[in-house]
């Protein structure tokens, strides 16, 4: 089975732009979670999507979205980039939920000048 | 925030020694799970262990869990250079999502 793809696996932008990551699990996987990881806050969890809909949140404000599709493949979007923004961004895919093990991919890593 | 927490932030062994890392946490939980990470890459997943579970083996891999502490250990027995890598416990309470610890980073001198 091919493993978690992300991309694009690096990305430059500026302030006050959006940007776009996708992800697509493992087949047959249904569940995709969404992960930043800085070197000050360490890994935290965004959003986790299970058939299209949202099934959990963390602590991010609304400029953090996500969508799932029919295909299990999700993207996420940050609107009005903040310099705080430039992290490693990382989706997970699990059978069921986080009782399973995740399934993480290579990562996004997002820099914001 | 953070639901685990391991200690120690960092460690340094030589090749052929085991490595003990530890994590806490502070409510109960369905399963606790521990994942590596080599330089800022995805992470991989290592053991799962249970709340109904005291020890669990894989490979050169024991985790143990004493939900009574709230703590679990990993140890990683005659360890390699390739083991060096951040470790990280993430705790899953029912219909939750999995919290990360800050990780422990193990370096592996040969």
């Amino acid at each position: 089975k091919a493993g978690v793809t992300q991309t694009p696996r690096y990305l430059i932008k500026t302030r006050g732009q959006q940007v776009t990551l996708s992800c697509s699990p493992i087949s047959g996987h249904r569940s995709v979670s969404w992960y930043q990881q800085t070197p000050g806050q360490g890994l935290q969890f965004l959003f986790e999507y299970f058939s299209e809909t949202q099934r959990n949140k963390g602590n991010f404000p609304g400029r953090f979205s996500g969508r799932q599709f029919s295909n299990s493949r999700s993207e996420m979007n940050v609107s009005t980039l903040e310099l705080g923004d430039s992290a490693l961004y990382l989706c997970a895919s699990s059978q069921s939920d986080h009782s399973y093990e995740q399934y993480f991919g290579p990562g996004t890593r997002l820099t914001v000048t | 925030s953070q639901q685990g927490e391991e200690d120690p932030q960092a460690l340094s062994i030589q090749e052929g020694e085991n490595a003990t890392m530890n994590c806490s946490y502070k409510t109960s939980i369905n399963n606790l799970q521990w994942y590596r990470q080599n330089s800022g890459r995805g992470l991989v997943h290592l053991i799962l262990i249970r709340s109904n579970e005291r020890e669990k083996h894989s490979g050169r891999l024991r985790v143990t869990l004493d939900t009574s502490k709230k703590s679990s250990s990993l140890l990683i027995t005659a360890s390699r250079a390739a083991d060096t890598a951040s470790y990280f416990c993430a705790t899953n309470q029912a219909g939750t999502a999995l919290i990360f610890g800050k990780g422990t980073t193990l370096s592996v001198s040969s």
